[in-house]
């Protein structure tokens, strides 16, 4: 079982609607969980971060972490088309000189 | 807003080259990483470094690879025999003294032929 799953889509919506993302992981010891945005050929933007289960939200974004299930999730509302990017979530076990674990990324496509 | 920043933004170099990769962490962060992408994979960690030693390592980052930061600024990856399945997008990040956020890059994209 990979440590990290995220399913790759492609996932395209129509601009206005809202999106979910997810991720479900194997390792319980993980702790801190990240969702970056990487547009085509960049390197990944930090979106948000949690380290609690429960619901963070920023703007039109929502991050929502359920450890009891393994299971986190993104949520963007009124989406736009400047949002169409590759979605990542990462994963850590501790603070400090931790390495992510990434999901293979979500494509999202919203067309206007 | 303070960036990571990373030279060359494309490498192409011939197998079995040596390659440098540079990066400039954010200024008051205390860790860094070297992360790469094969083209259509994951973002696999390689390396994190903390107080001029290394944190800890993937099994990627065998002997062909090293780290180094050669000043207050500057924070590298050495490739010292490249292969063609070096062949990556690489990301540095860096994040500061809590460590809990790690802020990316714009990577290098390097070709090996």
């Amino acid at each position: 079982q990979k440590e990290v799953e995220q399913d790759p889509g492609p996932l395209s919506v129509p601009e206005g609607a809202i999106v979910s993302l997810n991720c479900t992981y194997s390792n319980s010891a993980f702790q801190y969980f990240m969702w970056y945005r990487q547009y085509s050929r960049k390197g990944p933007e930090l979106l948000m971060y949690t380290y609690s289960s429960g619901n963070k939200e920023d703007g039109r974004f929502t991050a929502q972490v359920d450890k009891s299930s393994k299971y986190i999730s993104l949520f963007i509302r009124d989406s736009q088309p400047s949002d169409s990017a590759t979605y990542l979530c990462a994963m850590s076990t501790l603070q400090g000189a931790q390495k992510l674990v990434f999901g293979q990324g979500t494509r999202l496509t919203i067309n206007p | 807003e303070p960036e990571v920043t990373q030279t060359p933004s494309h490498q192409v170099t011939q197998m079995g080259q040596e390659v440098i990769l540079r990066c400039v962490p954010i200024s008051n962060h205390l860790y860094f990483y070297w992360y790469r992408q094969i083209l259509g994979q994951k973002v696999e960690f390689l390396v994190s470094f903390y107080n001029n030693e290394i944190s800890e390592k993937s099994e990627i980052f065998d002997d062909q690879f090293s780290v180094e930061r050669p000043d207050g600024s500057n924070f590298t990856l050495k490739i010292r025999s490249t292969k063609l399945e070096d062949s990556a997008m690489y990301f540095c990040a860096s994040s500061d003294n809590l460590g809990e956020t790690q802020y990316f890059g714009p990577g290098t994209r390097l070709l090996v032929l």
